[in-house]
Order: structure tokens, then C-alpha cells, then sequence
């Protein structure tokens, strides 16, 4: 079972709000990503780090911010949540060197409205 | 860069049959393959990996087959049973230019195993 959790599983708000999807994992693992599912299923990167104070936008552009103050803790962040921005939001974290297998959290599916 | 297709998108069984689901990659520099299996309501587990030193990898129902010449490589699930039913993925992994690594993934596949 892997050790990485995300919080909340699932979020509706309003639009113009303000929200933080929070991801922790155990493992100490220095890689951590953010993807973006859409109902198509496609697995979108929009952040990963690879490890404390480092950040990297993926290959989706997102209007959405990340941080990594503490390895364990890739928090996620939409200043002005909007409609566009409803999806599943799912977490994982590898080891960076050799650095393969990922492990996923159970997801947030967040709803704005 | 690299880029993974996968197909069937969707595949529908009947219980006891095998199923496959094939991959294909453009970078020659990849050199991990991973699968992974999304449940409803779940992030996607890793279920089987393979090298690129290796052909072929089994473990139970599920084997995993790679041609680096063709770059493309293939889940097998023989015997099929309903709690298969779920969202396949297919990755390729590469080393980048920093030491890292990057892996791209497939479009998924969904799997049907029909009672």
C-alpha cells in the first residue's frame, strides 16, 4: 500500500475562491507531480519537483501554483478557482535516482461552480 | 520528445478470455516501461514493470512483452475475471539531460470483463 495521501477526496466550490489540494507522502521520496485527469482519462503533468524548493511546470499549462517547503508536502494551489478548472487532481511521488516507479494518491476531484 | 500511444482505448472481454493492450514509443532512449491499473475512485497502481535488458516479464495473469527494435510493448491478462475491469495505462521513462528522469504516458485504456 503506498503512503501518499492527498486531502480533500472531494471538493465543490464556488467560483472566484481561493483553494489549496493537499498531497503528503512517507516514503521520503524526492520526486513529487501533480497531474490533471480529464473524464477522457488522459493523465495531464502540470507540476512535479524534484525535491524541496525545487518546482517545475509539466506539459499542460496550468493556471495553478505549487510549493515544496518540506519533502514530504506538495501542496497545490488555485488563487481564483474557476468552472475550466473542475477535474481530478491526482498526486504521486517517485525516488529521483533511479527514479521509476510512481506511486499515486487516491485523488481529488474538485467541482467548481 | 517522447510520445506513447496506446491502444485499444476500450476493450471488452468476456470473463476467462485474455485481454491485451499495446503501446507504442518514439524516443529509443527509453528504457522503463511501466503499467498501471486505475480502479474507480482510485489513483493508478503500479501492477508490472519491465527493463529495457529484458524481453519479457510475468507475474501470475499479467505478463508484459517488449520489442525495443519495434518500440512497443504489450500487457497480457490471461483469465480474465470481472475485477480486472478498470483504466490501463502504459508509460515510457527516460533519463533527462539532468539526471532525472521524465515518464509520459499512454491515453489509457478501459477494460470491460463481462460476467
Amino acid at each position: 500500500e503506498a503512503d501518499i495521501y492527498q486531502t480533500p477526496r472531494y471538493l465543490v466550490i464556488g467560483t472566484g475562491k481561493k483553494i489549496t489540494l493537499e498531497c503528503s507522502q512517507t516514503m521520503g521520496h524526492d520526486k513529487m507531480y501533480w497531474y490533471q485527469q480529464d473524464p477522457g482519462m488522459e493523465l495531464h503533468l502540470i507540476h512535479y519537483s524534484y525535491g524541496v524548493n525545487s518546482t517545475e511546470k509539466g506539459d499542460l499549462s496550468s493556471e495553478s501554483t505549487v510549493s515544496r517547503i518540506r519533502t514530504e508536502h506538495f501542496p497545490l494551489t488555485l488563487e481564483s478557482a474557476r468552472p475550466s478548472h473542475t477535474s481530478q487532481y491526482l498526486c504521486a511521488s517517485s525516488e529521483y535516482n533511479p527514479g521509476d516507479k510512481a506511486f499515486f494518491g487516491q485523488g481529488t476531484r474538485l467541482t467548481v461552480v | 520528445g517522447e510520445n506513447v500511444e496506446q491502444h485499444p482505448s476500450t476493450l471488452s472481454v468476456q470473463e476467462g478470455d485474455s485481454a491485451v493492450i499495446k503501446c507504442t514509443y518514439s524516443d529509443s532512449a527509453s528504457n522503463y516501461f511501466p503499467w498501471y491499473k486505475q480502479e474507480l475512485g482510485k489513483g493508478p497502481q503500479l501492477i508490472i514493470d519491465i527493463r529495457s535488458n529484458v524481453g519479457e516479464k510475468k507475474d501470475q495473469r499479467i505478463a508484459v512483452t517488449l520489442n525495443k527494435t519495434a518500440k512497443h510493448f504489450s500487457l497480457h491478462i490471461t483469465e480474465t475475471q470481472p475485477e480486472d475491469s478498470a483504466v490501463y495505462f502504459c508509460a515510457a521513462s527516460i533519463v533527462e539531460g539532468t539526471g532525472g528522469f521524465k515518464t509520459i504516458f499512454g491515453a489509457g485504456t478501459r477494460l470491460f470483463v463481462k460476467a
